[in-house]
């Protein structure tokens, strides 16, 4: 069964460093998303991309968040200068068409020190 | 007003239990409706669709309310392994899914 598949499954980093996380969506898939979620928090929204641009965005995706498809497989969500209120679980996810079901990757743990 | 509203729960219920819960939604609309079930610590899993006229999977139904804007989910025959966190997810159009924070539903034996 095709699933997302997310790299790596756990990263600590220190403060004001950049990192980037990597995401191998489902192949035939059109739309692709960066969700996070903070221990005990709900899930939120960070941005969505279609047709290699960014469709839409919240408040939490600011400068220091960027997402890139370098390539026809890979979808990446840099942050580059990290903060301590970064760390997070985050989920990528992709969808065959828009307004339908999406599905996740496992998610990377990412932990600010 | 929070896009997405559940009950948070916890449903603590006994296996072969009835157990239900409602979420409500702000946008009117809003196009597509989804619940998600979450397990501790792990990623999101489609459990339905729900459609305008009601769906049914197995031992889960769903409803939709479009007038009043709520999305409902019963889990009929409860087993242990329906212990999770419930999402109720609502598409506002292509480019985004808005989640609800999650109802508890723990099934004990």
């Amino acid at each position: 069964e095709p699933e997302v598949t997310q790299t790596p499954s756990h990263q600590v980093t220190q403060m004001g460093q950049e990192v980037i996380l990597r995401c191998v969506p489902i192949s035939n898939h059109l739309y692709f998303y960066w969700y996070r979620q903070i221990l005990g928090q709900k899930v939120e929204f960070l941005v969505s991309f279609y047709n290699n641009e960014i469709s839409e965005k919240s408040e939490i995706f600011d400068d220091q968040f960027s997402v890139e498809r370098p390539d026809g497989s890979n979808f990446t969500l840099k942050i580059r200068s990290t903060k301590l209120e970064d760390s997070a679980m985050y989920f990528c996810a992709s969808s065959s068409t828009g307004n339908t079901e999406a599905f996740f990757g496992q998610g990377t743990r990412l932990t600010v020190v | 007003r929070k896009e997405v509203e559940q009950d948070p729960g916890p449903f603590n219920v006994p296996e072969g239990a009835t157990v239900a819960f409602n979420c409500t939604y702000s946008n009117s609309a809003s196009q597509s409706f989804f619940w998600y079930r979450q397990d501790c610590r792990k990623e999101p899993k489609l459990l339905m669709s729900v459609y305008s006229s009601g769906n049914e999977d197995g031992r889960f139904t769903a409803q939709l309310n479009r007038a009043s804007q709520y999305i409902s989910l019963l889990i009929r025959d409860s087993k242990l392994s329906d212990s999770a966190t419930y999402l109720c997810v609502v598409g506002s159009n292509d480019y985004k899914l808005s989640f609800g924070a999650g109802t508890t539903v723990t099934v004990r034996a």
